[in-house]
């Protein structure tokens, strides 16, 4: 079946540049988390949503991070005025009902110019 | 002190042979554990949980959980060149988070 898809796949952005990623959730998982990947680092938990309610927000660097997830499915993360240091690789995953294994998505690589 | 402490290696062994990830952990109150195997571009993908003191085989892997002495260890059996990539320690807090280290870097040598 279908797993969890995002987009772009890639993003180059100019410093002060807003960026939109998407994340499409698999079918039927109520769970959907963010995160951000430096690299050579461990993935950095930035959200989570359970549903459409965004239950924990603490990772999220600053306030030019904003995410939601609407209708409790599809989820965009809106990164505003990018700086240099949000160049990094953006991961979505999300969990069935009841379960805490997470299914990653194949992330978006931004690049800040 | 980090929260989920690996060697970031690179770990090297020989096809064939046997590979120990280790895994420590500053939260006494953890309860659950999990590998992550990422290769090079890619996205983590779940190897194992566990969440009870003592083995979880699955296969050529075993996991390894101590809770007295907070680490976590992962062995690969019989480790093949397609193992070599970077191996992902995480726990579930009590809430929804899942803290990650930075990963351990497995080359196997054909």
């Amino acid at each position: 079946g279908a797993g969890v898809s995002q987009s772009p796949r890639y993003k180059v952005a100019k410093r002060g540049q807003d960026v939109a990623l998407r994340c499409d959730p698999i079918s039927g998982h109520v769970s959907l988390f963010w995160y951000q990947q430096a690299l050579g680092q461990g993935p950095e938990f930035l959200t989570y949503f359970q549903n459409e309610a965004q239950l924990d927000k603490s990772g999220l660097p600053s306030d030019r991070f904003f995410a939601e997830r609407p209708e409790g499915s599809v989820s965009t993360l809106k990164i505003q005025r990018t700086q240099q240091e949000d160049s990094a690789v953006y991961l979505c995953a999300s969990s069935p009902p009841k379960a805490d294994t997470q299914y990653f998505g194949p992330g978006t690589r931004l690049t800040v110019l | 002190q980090k929260e989920v402490e690996q060697n970031s290696g690179p770990l090297s062994v020989p096809e064939g042979a046997i590979a120990s990830l280790n895994c420590t952990y500053s939260d006494r109150g953890s309860q659950s554990f999990f590998w992550y195997r990422q290769y090079s571009g890619k996205s983590p993908e779940l190897i194992m949980f566990i969440y009870s003191n003592g083995d979880k085989e699955d296969g050529r892997f075993t996991a390894q959980l101590n809770k007295a002495s907070q680490y976590v260890s992962l062995l690969i059996r019989d480790s093949q060149p397609s193992d070599s990539a970077t191996y992902l320690c995480a726990r579930l807090t009590g809430g929804f988070k899942t803290i990650f280290g930075a990963g351990t870097r497995l080359f196997v040598k054909a």
